[in-house]
């Protein structure tokens, strides 16, 4: 079945040490999306890509970097986690022909835990 | 700042009742609106569309949309436990990002 995959499901780093976090699918959406969600709240958009095109947040930290070397995967990099970075990080995609687009595809996530 | 607003809840209702989740947005110039279901620890995932004005029906659920009065609403008819669950409106605009509201929190009694 085509899906988004997210890799690991459950991550524990320690504060300052640096995480990448993984995203694949097999879909074939050109549109990919890294969102951080914590107990309670809203989904919050940290960046996407539309292809290549890199699209940040303008409230994304700087500690958040991605990469997108092909169109089935997307990291996720945390270069000095804190505490507050502690979330569940949720990958997602849609099709898309010039704009992102309301029906997205989500992979299961991976919940950052950090001490 | 686009804004979606949803009532927290959690909102209980009786295993066979009807449940209505509210939505409002501030940005009246949306165009697409999306209800997204999210059970706990997991991720969202899609379950209904609405982009004109009127009622959408999709087996146990209707979404409604009033654009005038910037409310889309999701009906889940003969609620059944299963149906426990988050529910986050989200909304589309132009050329920007789909922005998620903090969700619903449904408790279908048995």
């Amino acid at each position: 079945d085509a899906m988004v995959i997210q890799n690991p499901r459950y991550q524990v780093t320690q504060f300052g040490k640096p995480v990448t976090l993984s995203c694949s699918q097999t879909l074939n959406h050109n549109v990919m999306y890294w969102y951080q969600q914590k107990s309670s709240q809203a989904p919050k958009l940290l960046f996407h890509y539309y292809d290549k095109d890199f699209n940040n947040e303008a409230d994304t930290p700087d500690n958040f970097q991605s990469r997108r070397p092909n169109t089935s995967f997307c990291f996720l990099d945390i270069r000095s986690p804190g505490l507050g970075d502690a979330a569940m990080y949720l990958c997602a995609t849609s099709r898309d022909t010039g704009r992102p687009a309301g029906e997205q595809f989500f992979g299961p996530g991976t919940r950052l835990t950090v001490l | 700042q686009k804004e979606v607003e949803q009532n927290s809840g959690p909102l209980s209702v009786p295993e066979g009742a009807i449940a209505s989740l509210n939505c409002t947005y501030s940005d009246r110039g949306s165009q697409s609106f999306f209800w997204y279901r999210q059970y706990s620890g997991k991720s969202p995932e899609l379950i209904m569309f609405i982009y004109s004005n009127g009622d959408k029906e999709d087996g146990r659920f209707t979404a409604q949309l009033n654009k005038a009065s910037q409310y889309v609403s999701l009906l889940i008819r003969d609620s059944q436990p299963s149906d426990s669950a988050t529910y986050l409106c989200a909304v589309l605009s132009g050329n920007t990002p789909l922005v998620f509201g903090k969700g619903t929190r449904l408790s279908v009694i048995a």
